[in-house]
């Protein structure tokens, strides 16, 4: 399976500001996926990001909220806009590979307090 | 009506036993079944996956699939200490993966 690099691992920010957080992926991968688990739940999927088009979001979730770059086919960032402490979750990267594509595997993760 | 729904535990099973975990899901169309592992603070890890009716098994690991009952399960054979964790079911529609809410297994020593 691809190894997922996700950075920061943690972040405690302020209410108001922005959070950036980057991931890497060790080879190239069409679809790159962003998720959201607040304490305590599952995992939401915030949206999914293509290389060279603009990510698709989920109901729920916009484009001003949750900003997603994906310059290239190993690389995408989410950025956490304008944060309150609703905000605060682990966010994480994940791709989908196998023979159907689908199975997913994720980078260890983003835990953001906002305060 | 949830798209993945497990049953809710905590499943608390002595060490050797079998732990049983459920999933029943809205979407006919799905394809694709998974169980993900979740340990506290980590992030899920993929331990079955499944496409076809029946049983496909992986060691200790049994994932059970019904498509007409939209029905998916997980059997847990000769449980372990470190077996204790949330367990996820995850189902495919369209390259999109929709969550359970997990199913927390404490295995008891």
């Amino acid at each position: 399976s691809a190894v997922i690099s996700q950075k920061p691992s943690r972040d405690i920010c302020q209410r108001g500001t922005s959070l950036t957080i980057q991931c890497q992926v060790d080879s190239q991968v069409t679809m790159m996926f962003w998720y959201r688990q607040q304490p305590g739940q599952s995992l939401t999927l915030i949206a999914t990001a293509n290389q060279g088009s603009e990510a698709t979001y989920e109901s729920g979730f916009v484009i001003d909220k949750f900003p997603i770059s994906r310059p290239n086919l190993t690389f995408s960032t989410l950025t956490v806009s304008n944060m309150s402490p609703e905000d605060s979750s682990i966010y994480l990267c994940s791709v989908q590979q196998g023979s159907m594509n689908t199975e997913a595997f994720f980078g260890q993760g983003t835990r953001l307090t906002v305060v | 009506q949830k798209e993945v729904e497990q049953n809710s535990g905590p499943l608390s099973v002595p060490e050797g036993a079998i732990a049983s975990l459920n999933c029943t899901y809205s979407d006919r169309v799905s394809q694709s079944f998974f169980w993900y592992r979740q340990y506290s603070g980590k992030s899920p890890e993929l331990i079955m996956s499944i496409y076809s009716n029946g049983d496909k098994e992986d060691g200790r690991f049994t994932a059970q699939l019904n498509k007409a009952s939209q029905y998916v399960s997980l059997l847990i054979r000769d449980s372990q200490p470190s077996d204790s964790a949330t367990y996820l079911c995850a189902v495919e529609l369209e390259y999109k993966l929709s969550f359970g809410a997990g199913t927390t297994v404490t295995v008891r020593a």
